[in-house]
């Protein structure tokens, strides 16, 4: 399998509510990026996950939060939505730590009404 | 002021132009990243790189590592080459990468 899958391509969620998105990384790539971009903004760094361990953290509360799974899938929990959590959600894989070899996915678009 | 700046934010261009985007930073760099996002969202890696120049079909980028600039050109542009254009800095070290707000390019037919 190549290239990077995300699920679901778009999603609506009520403020308060909680959301899991998920990413299929590249076959190979053990390293995976999440960011989220807001209308008109560049990606903005959430975490990243290397071998199932969390490998660095950007500027975002604790109700993000992280997995990634023994086959190098990964999913993005956010609790207690808010509006401002309105955004493409972007999911990039890597086949090592040092981010040779990026590879995005097409992103979830996350609506919060 | 932001790490990575690009310019112009937008930029619209007949078929055929040249197209010059910029990318200024201002940190310590291992790799500079070109990276094409189309309306849907995905994101579509150009180019990597961290000295001189490299080239793909008529993509051509560019960085300076003293001045810490970078460019990307496109020769001969294309309705099809219509796309926000981001520029994305690792820097050594880091897990993360830092990106610009885009170039917004359109070309018209």
């Amino acid at each position: 399998e190549t290239g990077v899958t995300q699920s679901p391509t778009h999603l609506i969620k009520t403020r308060g509510q909680q959301v899991t998105l998920r990413c299929s990384s590249q076959s190979g790539h053990n390293t995976v990026s999440w960011y989220q971009q807001a209308l008109g903004q560049g990606p903005q760094f959430i975490f990243q996950y290397y071998r199932e361990e969390e490998n660095g953290r950007g500027n975002f509360p604790p109700r993000f939060s992280g997995l990634q799974f023994p086959n190098y899938s990964s999913e993005l929990n956010v609790n207690a939505l808010e509006l401002d959590d309105s955004a493409l959600y972007l999911c990039a894989s890597s086949p090592r730590q040092d981010l040779y070899g990026y590879t995005f996915g097409s992103g979830t678009r996350l609506t919060v009404v | 002021k932001n790490e990575v700046e690009q310019s112009p934010q937008n930029l619209t261009a007949q078929e055929g132009e040249f197209i010059t985007i910029n990318c200024s930073y201002s940190v310590g760099i291992s790799a500079l990243h070109w990276l094409q996002q189309h309306p849907g969202g995905g994101i579509v890696s150009l180019f990597m790189l961290s000295s001189g120049k490299k080239k793909h079909g008529r993509l051509i980028a560019t960085i300076n590592i003293q001045e810490k600039h970078s460019s990307l050109h496109i020769t001969a542009s294309h309705p099809r080459d219509s796309a926000v254009y981001i520029c994305a800095v690792g820097k050594g070290g880091s897990e993360k990468l830092v990106f610009g707000k885009g170039t917004k390019l359109t070309v018209n037919p």
